[in-house]
């Protein structure tokens, strides 16, 4: 079963709005990651958060995490064009280290 | 810098033939290795996953096996293709729990006829 389930699940702006996509996950978490993925190509890292932290910010993404909701959420201010892509989260669970289990993604379009 | 090579990127093969993807990484000593397979539109199923030489964990049950030859590389195999094992197959590395970032190699877009 999946454990992180994002939302929502495609979502469409215009450049220079900002994108906001949320996950929910059902167990204790050691971490939660977020990738990205262009149409058909491999998914590439963006950014670890761990169960210990709320926030963390890289570049123009911000990622929160709130463990007592079970919920993380990526933030991607002043979108381009060349965000357009999947997103996806993936949680390491405790139970399960070293194997995460990844959502269906959210299909982010942003138009020029 | 740690990469990883995943090939082919297309393959289409009958039914009933056999199939072996490869994976290897580069830079990096004694990764996990991650099998996935992505149906369109989905996030990714864990199929195998390897902490060490020889040593295979399988996710789900089905006709797909998996073998660890050496420490980086990464073998994905089945003897008879079957039209459900279609898909979008990803190899993954990691440097474990202390180290849980997983980096991707560029897939391979499997079409069983």
């Amino acid at each position: 079963s999946q454990q992180g389930e994002e939302d929502p699940q495609a979502l469409s702006i215009q450049e220079g709005e900002n994108a906001t996509m949320n996950c929910s996950y059902k167990t204790s978490i050691n971490n939660l990651q977020w990738y990205r993925q262009n149409s058909g190509r491999g998914l590439v890292h963006l950014i670890l958060i761990r169960s210990n932290e709320r926030e963390k910010h890289s570049g123009r993404l911000r990622v929160t995490l709130d463990t007592s909701k079970k919920s993380s959420s990526l933030l991607i201010t002043a979108s381009r064009a060349a965000d357009t892509a999947s997103y996806f989260c993936a949680t390491d669970a405790s139970t399960n280290a070293g194997k995460s289990t990844f959502g269906d993604g959210t299909t982010l379009t942003v138009k020029p | 810098s740690q990469t990883i090579h995943q090939w082919p990127a297309t393959l289409v093969q009958p039914v009933g033939s056999p199939l072996s993807l490869e994976c290897t990484v580069e830079g990096t000593s004694n990764p996990n290795l991650y099998w996935y397979r992505q149906a369109a539109g989905r996030g990714l199923q864990l199929l195998f996953y390897s902490v060490g030489i020889g040593q295979i964990s399988s996710e789900v049950p089905q006709n797909l096996s998996a073998s660890r030859p050496q420490d980086r590389q990464f073998i994905l195999s089945s003897k008879k293709l079957l039209l459900s094992d279609s898909g979008f197959y990803l190899c993954a590395w990691s440097g474990g729990q202390l180290v849980p970032e997983a980096f991707f190699g560029q897939g391979t877009r499997l079409t069983v006829v």
